[in-house]
């Protein structure tokens, strides 16, 4: 397994600030993914972040809005820029595992964000 | 592969009972079925990951079937409690992350 931290836990912001969350594995990971879920949706991959090189981000999904940092093999965080309410959701860090049935994903415990 | 759906949405059902809900994804290009849980304020956890057609898993009260020629998979739960309280996701895949996740079943577990 792996054990992943998300800092903050929760946040509650004005509309036009930004938001930076960092996400902290405890062993050195190659992928690590950005989900967000929105009040009432699925689980919404944001984007792709690999040590390194730049992330890649989903349809639907830019970088000006949500840039990415991947510093090392153990670290990310996630900005959400220039906040608005529909911005607010759960966003969760996650890296993959390989086990003998393939590959697997490893969740943070989430940033709860309000923005007002 | 995408158009996962999962159903109910949401239920609830008194402690004690025996409850279930769907998987349904597209067969084509089907390597794993993987069933996490997600309780309020902790992380996603994975509790089964199925590639065999027929396949049945089994974590003390809660079991999962599979069946890849039709595209669904079944989550029971047997003497439901409330800790079983949570949403339920599901993400079929093709053998590679990032994952594509349904909607999840919202379970409610009334004491």
């Amino acid at each position: 397994s792996a054990v992943i931290s998300q800092k903050p836990s929760r946040d509650i912001c004005q509309r036009g600030t930004s938001l930076t969350i960092q996400c902290q594995v405890d062993s050195q990971v190659t992928m690590m993914f950005w989900y967000r879920q929105q009040p009432g949706q699925s689980l919404t991959l944001i984007a792709t972040a690999n040590q390194g090189s730049e992330a890649t981000y989903e349809s639907g999904f830019v970088i000006d809005k949500f840039p990415i940092s991947r510093p090392n093999l153990t670290f990310s965080t996630l900005t959400v820029s220039n906040m608005s309410p529909e911005d607010s959701s759960i966003y969760l860090c996650s890296v993959e595992r390989t086990r003998a049935w393939g590959e697997t994903q490893y969740f943070g415990p989430g940033t709860r964000l309000l923005v007002l | 592969i995408l158009n996962v759906e999962q159903s109910p949405q949401s239920l609830h059902v008194q402690e004690g009972d025996s409850t279930n809900f769907t998987c349904s994804f597209p067969s084509s290009n089907f390597y794993a079925l993987h069933w996490y849980r997600w309780e309020t304020a902790k992380s996603p956890e994975a509790l089964f990951v199925m590639t065999l057609n027929g396949d049945e898993k089994k974590k003390g009260r809660i079991s999962a079937t599979l069946n890849t020629k039709e595209g669904y998979s079944y989550l029971y739960i047997k003497g439901s409690q409330p800790e079983d309280s949570a949403t339920y996701l599901c993400a079929p895949s093709s053998g590679n992350t990032p994952l594509v996740f349904g909607k999840g079943t919202r379970l409610s577990v009334i004491a």
